[in-house]
């Protein structure tokens, strides 16, 4: 199976701050990587499709890159509507698999 | 407008049975799959298992292959998560989730909490 290991686990954070997190896939996935948001009580809500694709109506200050076995999202600048935990999720046809979470404080 | 509805919150004991219901609306229903994600208090995403409801073809992640059962009624437009004798390590939020084909999870159900306590 393949597995999603994303680093840090926690991560403390000003407002204005550039913060970036990573994703590492156990083998290539190739592009195959969507990012989520999820705050206390809600369901997730994805950031980011296809490894850097932005989805529709999520501010500009996201982005993703990477490809094969290593990935990283990016706040350009975090904002307070931005502290939340981050997932990572590699999808294919067969199988699909979520690294552990990374939760963005306030610092 | 894309809507997934999940049956309410339950409270059960060790040794019972269960399915929980997500039902689909606002779009079509054999055109996505859905997957169920456990979330256990406190920790993080788990994706359980997946249905294609075009031809009830089901994929399970290793770890709960066997624990769970998927299923879908597409007369209804409605998936299923079901347990046949529930464990205390059962109790968390669950999430039904709408991908089409291979692509990211686009909506999310609210999350139905299952309780499991003797």
């Amino acid at each position: 199976d393949i597995q999603m290991t994303q680093s840090p686990s926690t991560l403390s954070a000003s407002v204005g701050d550039r913060v970036t997190i990573t994703c590492r896939a156990s083998q290539s996935i190739n592009t195959w990587l969507a990012w989520y948001q999820q705050k206390p009580g809600k369901a997730p809500k994805v950031l980011i499709s296809k490894a850097s694709s932005l989805k529709s109506g999520v501010p500009s200050r996201f982005s993703g890159s990477g490809s094969g076995t290593e990935f990283t999202l990016t706040i350009s600048s975090l904002q307070p509507d931005d502290f939340a935990t981050y997932y990572c999720q590699h999808y294919d046809s067969y199988f699909q698999a979520f690294g552990q979470g990374t939760k963005v404080e306030i610092k | 407008e894309v809507q997934l509805v999940q049956s309410g919150a339950e409270v059960k004991m060790p040794g019972e049975s269960l399915r929980i219901s997500c039902k689909g609306s606002g779009y079509s229903f054999s055109s996505s799959w859905i997957s169920w994600v456990r979330q256990l208090p406190g920790k993080g995403l788990e994706w359980m298992g997946k249905i294609d409801p075009s031809d009830s073809a089901v994929r399970y992640s290793p770890s709960f292959q066997g624990q769970v059962t998927i299923s879908v009624d597409t007369s209804i437009s409605t998936a299923y998560l079901q347990w046949g004798s529930l464990k205390a390590s059962d109790t968390a939020m669950y999430y039904c989730a709408r991908s089409p084909l291979v692509a990211a999870i686009d909506d999310w159900g609210q999350g139905t909490l299952v309780s499991v306590s003797s």
